[in-house]
């Protein structure tokens, strides 16, 4: 079974600065999908985003972005310029290829402080 | 496209009684899923269908949860005699297979709370 562990229970960040989210894993294949989702409070858990693990580049999603280090298994989650709304509870997850399940950490609660 | 919708949102409901949710997926997506998840901790696999086949259940899905999929649409998780331990919430997820790995969109979950 796949590990994912989320070392941070909770960070603050003042609005418009940049939090770094750490994300760790532990799998034996070579092959794999990680992820980053949001869930604001009692609302959707909706993807932020999505890295293969084949590619060296590191995805970017607008404020978001990723730095994904294979040999160390780490993928850890950028937001810049932190904005009011990205308060939420943020989940690293991971799926093997050619599966359907996620495996997810234990999350990270941000909040953003004006 | 109105993503994935769940009813109901919330449901109290007495220890020993059943309960039902329905999950809607995105039309079109063949693949749905249960998730559960309780406070302060990240969602966890309960079980998956393919179309209308119920492919993978977890080792958390006792006897008293049942889920099926009819005509391979909507889903619905019924939980029996339920516990004070079943108090979570139950997420429904969906996708569509395709190579290359398939983005799973999650519903706004139904919270249960048992008394």
């Amino acid at each position: 079974a796949q590990t994912v562990t989320q070392s941070q229970p909770e960070m603050s960040v003042q609005e418009a600065e940049t939090v770094t989210l750490s994300c760790t894993y532990d799998t034996s294949e070579n092959n794999y999908y990680l992820f980053w989702y949001k869930q604001p409070p009692s609302r959707q858990m909706i993807l932020v985003i999505r890295q293969e693990a084949y590619k060296q580049q590191n995805a970017t999603e607008n404020r978001f972005s990723v730095n994904f280090q294979k040999a160390a298994k780490s993928f850890s989650l950028k937001i810049s310029d932190s904005q009011l709304g990205d308060t939420a509870m943020y989940f690293c997850a991971f799926m093997k290829p050619n599966d359907y399940k996620l495996s997810f950490g234990a999350g990270t609660t941000v909040t953003v402080r004006a | 496209d109105t993503g994935v919708s769940q009813d109901p949102r919330h449901k109290i409901t007495k220890r020993g009684q059943n309960v039902t949710f329905r999950c809607d997926p995105i039309s079109e997506h063949n693949r749905l899923y249960w998730y559960r998840q309780t406070l302060g901790q990240g969602p966890e696999f309960l079980t998956y269908f393919q179309n209308e086949a119920q492919l993978e259940k977890s080792r958390l899905l006792s006897d008293r949860f049942s889920a099926e999929r009819p005509k391979g649409s909507f889903s619905t998780l019924e939980i029996q005699r339920t516990e004070q331990g079943d108090s979570a919430m139950y997420l429904c997820a969906s996708s569509l297979q395709m190579a290359g790995g398939n983005t799973i969109y999650f519903g706004e979950g139904s919270w249960l709370t048992v008394v």
